[in-house]
Parts: C-alpha cells; structure tokens; sequence
C-alpha cells in the first residue's frame, strides 16, 4: 500500500540552526513528492515538489529537498531556520494513474519548534 | 487572485445532525479535493471532483458525501454526525491535471466541533 512516513513528531532547532526534515515514502515507482507548510489555524502552502530530473529542488522560503530512490526518502532541508519557520510540515504523496486524480497522500507531519 | 475560500470558517453541531461545507476554488480551477485532519488521524483524502463528476474516493462511510457545481464549486455533506467527525475540513483545489503540470492550493478549512 502506499503510505508516507514522517519519523519525527516534533523537532526543536535554535533559530540560525541547520534544518532536516525526514520523509520515507513507500510507492511502487517513483511518485511525485510535495512538501507542505501548515501554520496555526491555517490551510496548507506548498514548499517544493519533486517529479522527475534533478534530485535537489528548490522551493520557496528558502527550503530545498534531495529525493533519494535508493532510500525512498524526500527530506526536507533549511540551512538557518528563522523563528517564522515554526510551523507543522506534512511530506505527501501524489500517486499516478487517472483513478488517483486529485488525492494526495500524507504523512502525519513533523511540528518544527524553533528557540530564539 | 482570490485563493480558496471555505465557508464557514467554524462549526458546532450536535450529534446526529447534518452538516453542509462549502468550498469555493481558484478562477480556473476545475479539480476540488476535499480531506479530513484530526489529530490521531491525520489529512485524509475524502473524496475528489472535476466538472461535476466525482473521480476519486477514499476510504469513508457513506455518510460523506460530496458535489460540485458547474461554476466549479463544491459542497461536502456529513449526516448523522459522530462525535469522532470533528475535524478540520480542508478543500483543495487544482488544474485537474497531471501532478507535474497543476499543483493543490489549499483552502484555511472548516473547523467542525460535534458535541
């Protein structure tokens, strides 16, 4: 079955601090990948989105993503966190084929706690 | 441009009852999804609808259901409410096309209380 796995409930960093964000995913090829960013009370934003070509994507707020097959993972990165960056982050899954439009699949989300 | 507008913002009803959300998509957008997020749970994919046809179904009873509108706008219905329905409701909306070519904006979501 297809399924996302975000193995940190909650991180704490310092703020200026180096951020990774773990996402494992389990899909019978390679599927297309989203980070997404959830502040309080608030619906979801895209961060970045992986599909195919280059294994490193770039994405808003200064967050990138490496897509490794090997691992099947899609971690998320910041190299200095900023206090605003506190917030819920959800790795999904978009499956393929016409009978999956629309849906994506999520991870239970990491809550990311940043200290002044 | 306007983004994804859900109504209303918050809910309470009693158990038992119906409820109707609604969820109002980008200019142009053809594809609405809808999922739950609860705590325990997580975001759940509900149900998904493209030019009044429902395309895709997750894993919830029948008592949920859904339609869109030709304007592209589209409701979700829970009857006989359960004190376990409370949750976040959120709307999605997209091109409708593949992944690579659209991507999901998401609406702030219903927050549904059941007591």
């Amino acid at each position: 079955a297809q399924s996302v796995t975000q193995p940190d409930i909650h991180i704490t960093v310092s703020e200026g601090a180096s951020l990774e964000l773990r996402c494992n995913y389990s899909y019978g090829a390679t599927p297309y990948l989203f980070w997404y960013v959830q502040s309080p009370g608030q619906g979801l934003q895209l961060l970045l989105k992986y599909f195919s070509g280059d294994t490193l994507v770039q994405g808003i707020k200064g967050f990138e993503a490496e897509f490794k097959r090997s691992q099947s993972s899609f971690n998320l990165r910041k190299p200095s966190v900023h206090w605003s960056d506190a917030a819920e982050y959800f790795c999904a899954v978009g499956p393929h084929g016409s009978s999956n439009t629309g849906k994506l699949i999520f991870g239970q989300g990491t809550t990311l706690q940043v200290k002044p | 441009k306007a983004g994804v507008t859900q109504t209303p913002r918050y809910l309470i009803k009693t158990r038992g009852q119906q409820v109707t959300l609604s969820c109002s998509p980008i200019s142009g957008h053809r594809s609405v999804s809808w999922y739950q997020q609860t705590p325990g749970q997580g975001l759940q994919f509900l149900f998904e609808y493209f030019s009044e046809t429902q395309r895709n179904k997750g894993n919830f009873p029948g008592r949920f259901s859904g339609r869109q509108f030709s304007n592209s706008r589209s409701e979700m219905n829970v009857s006989t409410l359960e004190l376990g329905d409370s949750a976040l409701y959120l709307c999605a909306s997209s091109l409708g096309a593949r992944w690579e070519n659209t991507e999901a904006f998401f609406g702030q979501g219903t927050r549904l209380t059941v007591v």
